[in-house]
């Protein structure tokens, strides 16, 4: 069957640190991924996207690698700070243009 | 960027009752529109896919009779919640896409619906 599973479903860090969030998926074939963060109560906002033929994306102080033979996006944060606490999702395209959410990792960086 | 809008942000109502929310995308024409439903601590699961003027296509276990979806222009799509029962207590959250941007979807800020 086809899964997206973000295996942390909560992860702490001290401020300063890089954290690290990881996305396995099975059975799909993606062309692209995508990563956003969600505050409680409010929709996701859009971090990073990364196609299949890419290994790294980089945005400011965010990284992205995309390995298609692991079949596993790694999200890092580097230099954290508190308000980079939130669910980070991992998201990808199945068929017919839908984008497909993981369950969602959720950050708190503690000062 | 690309902003979206949802409205009501908060709605309560009785169990029973009809409830409706619209999505709409401030500036930008969206060709298609997304409706997904999270229950607390979940991920958004993918209710229906709307292409302004056609019928929406809803996902295997979405009653379409029960939400009812209507993508009447390029800037508006509206979801119903007919008959509404505790169990449809959730956020609802739209997205829309342009199809300038590779397939980036911009999310609105989600309805919380609570039925009682």
């Amino acid at each position: 069957s086809q899964k997206i599973e973000q295996n942390s479903e909560a992860l702490n860090i001290q401020e300063g640190k890089t954290a690290t969030l990881t996305c396995n998926y099975t059975n799909y074939s993606p062309a692209y991924l995508q990563w956003y963060r969600q505050d409680p109560g409010r929709g996701p906002v859009f971090l990073l996207l990364i196609r299949e033929n890419e290994k790294e994306k980089r945005k400011e102080r965010l990284k992205v690698t995309f390995d298609t033979t692991l079949k596993q996006s790694l999200f890092h944060i580097t230099a954290s700070q508190p308000a980079d606490s939130a669910t980070y999702l991992c998201a990808l395209d199945s068929s017919a243009s839908k984008i497909i959410f993981g369950s969602g990792t959720r950050l708190s960086i503690r000062p | 960027g690309a902003v979206v809008s949802q409205h009501p942000s908060r709605v309560i109502c009785k169990s029973g009752t009809s409830v409706k929310i619209e999505c709409r995308s401030l500036d930008f024409q969206a060709t298609t529109m997304f409706w997904y439903r999270q229950f607390p601590k979940q991920s958004l699961m993918l209710m229906a896919t709307s292409n302004e003027g056609s019928k929406a296509t809803y996902e295997q276990g979405v009653e379409k009779d029960k939400f009812l979806i209507n993508h009447a222009s390029l800037t508006l799509s509206t979801l119903t919640v007919t008959s509404a029962h505790p169990e449809d207590s959730s956020f609802y959250i739209c997205s829309a896409k342009s199809g300038e941007v590779y397939n980036e979807q911009f999310f609105g800020p989600g309805t919380r619906l609570t039925v009682l």
